[in-house]
């Protein structure tokens, strides 16, 4: 079985840029998590869809980030514009429903400059 | 929200001792509680987890313990090996409606 897919692995913007990353979860789970992973903030929840509705969009990542999930099987994180603090690493996760095991993809790492 | 608190940041054994993280939460709702290691330029991977219906879990070397009164929950390696050399986080489940929240991860060493 295919893991989390994200893509890319690696994206450079330019200060007010507008990036798009991409994933795809697990086959068969029904939600979805975008994570932004900092060492000094560690994981922040930037988006969470369960069978594809919006159940949380990160408080205060909402002005800038938006994360949609068109269909089951793919989703969208837009930073627009983007800015230097936004370097990171951002993480898709799925799982199968609430309380299971959360599978994380192997990140996008975002420089903006 | 969920709020979830873990300590030490930093934790660093000697090979074949042991190893504890301590992490509390503020969500009385919260009742699953996974714990994720992750290597570096891996991306976090579940190692156990324990639901509030439980107050311990073992499995492969790893102990958990939660303490709902008291809202915390604890990570224990015995016989440290350098394979446990990671981040480690712990989480928690928070209401219906939220995904995960994290602590902000220890950094594990494991010296001989």
């Amino acid at each position: 079985d295919a893991g989390v897919t994200q893509t890319p692995r690696h994206e450079v913007a330019e200060k007010g840029q507008t990036i798009i990353l991409k994933c795809e979860p697990v086959s068969g789970h029904n939600d979805l998590f975008w994570y932004r992973q900092t060492k000094i903030q560690g994981l922040e929840l930037l988006s969470y869809f369960r069978s594809k509705s919006l159940m949380e969009d990160g408080g205060a990542f909402k002005d800038r980030f938006k994360a949609e999930m068109l269909n089951s099987s793919f989703s969208t994180l837009k930073i627009q514009p983007t800015e230097p603090k936004d370097s990171a690493v951002y993480l898709c996760a799925s799982s199968l429903g609430q309380n299971t095991e959360v599978f994380f993809g192997k990140g996008t790492r975002l420089t903006v400059v | 929200g969920e709020q979830v608190e873990q300590l030490p940041s930093i934790l660093r054994v000697q090979e074949g001792s042991s190893a504890s993280i301590n992490c509390t939460y503020e969500n009385s709702a919260s009742n699953y509680f996974p714990w994720y290691k992750q290597e570096p330029g891996e991306n976090p991977k579940l190692i156990i987890d324990i639901r509030s219906n439980m107050e311990r879990k073992q499995t492969q070397g790893l102990i958990v313990l939660l303490d709902k009164k008291a809202k915390r929950f604890s990570l224990h390696i015995t016989d440290t090996q350098p394979g446990d050399s990671a981040m480690y986080f712990c989480a928690a489940s928070g209401n219906y409606a939220q995904g995960l929240t994290f602590g902000l991860g220890t950094r594990v060493s494991v010296f001989p």
